[in-house]
């Protein structure tokens, strides 16, 4: 089975507006971390936020936030007034102690904001 | 602080050939992993150092090694080069490398290509 799971290859977005990229995890841990991470094409990993799985509160940092449903195993991001640097791949990842240090990435999204 | 850094950023070896990645992670950094991204496998976990010490290891096969420097700073080795390996190897550093809450932050990574 799949550990991350972002079923949205690509998507649009037209610029100003808000999108939502899916993403469902699995794990039993008790303990976990989600993340995601924005690639362009230049290749680097950029972070963008973080949801423990004890959070009471779902993460925001600027125009990012996580929509975390926990018992639906699931960790949305969301972009608010999209930009046109906004456009990359998107990456939703975990990390749980049971796999050590490692993150486990999904597929990925590629965003294409349109002007 | 200075982010992670990589070098070198592209590389073309033949068959058979062996390659010696770097990595220095971001100061105050002690927890090194290695990625590699393929479009067909997607991002997979090497391996993991910490304090010198592998402390994780991937599904690779024994051609990928690495190791860990007292300041932190990581190589990875590939030997006998296949043409599988072409991809793009990324290096993460964190704090600690605790699980669930660390964040791993990326460097830019190194385009392998093997001819």
């Amino acid at each position: 089975a799949q550990k991350i799971t972002q079923t949205q290859p690509g998507m649009f977005v037209q610029e100003k507006e808000a999108v939502t990229l899916d993403c469902t995890y699995d794990t039993s841990d008790p303990s976990y971390g989600l993340f995601w991470y924005k690639q362009p094409s230049s290749g680097e990993m950029i972070f963008l936020i973080y949801q423990g799985s004890y959070d009471q509160q779902n993460a925001t940092e600027g125009r990012y936030s996580l929509n975390f449903q926990k018992a639906r195993k699931s960790a949305n991001l969301v972009i608010s007034a999209s930009q046109l640097g906004d456009s990359a791949m998107y990456f939703c990842a975990m990390r749980e102690p049971s796999s050590g240090d490692k993150l486990t990435f999904g597929t990925g999204t590629r965003l294409a904001v349109r002007p | 602080k200075a982010g992670v850094t990589q070098t070198p950023r592209y590389l073309i070896k033949t068959r058979g050939q062996q390659v010696t990645l770097s990595c220095s992670p971001i100061s105050g950094h002690r927890s090194v992993s290695w990625y590699q991204q393929t479009p067909g496998q997607g991002l997979q976990f090497l391996f993991e150092y910490f304090s010198e010490t592998q402390r994780n290891k991937g599904n690779f096969p024994g051609r990928f090694s690495g190791r860990q420097f007292s300041n932190s700073r990581s190589e990875m080795n590939v030997s006998t080069l296949e043409l599988g390996d072409s991809a793009l190897y990324l290096c993460a550093s964190s704090s600690e490398g605790l699980a669930g809450t660390d964040t791993q932050y990326f460097g830019p990574g190194t385009r392998l290509t093997v001819l």
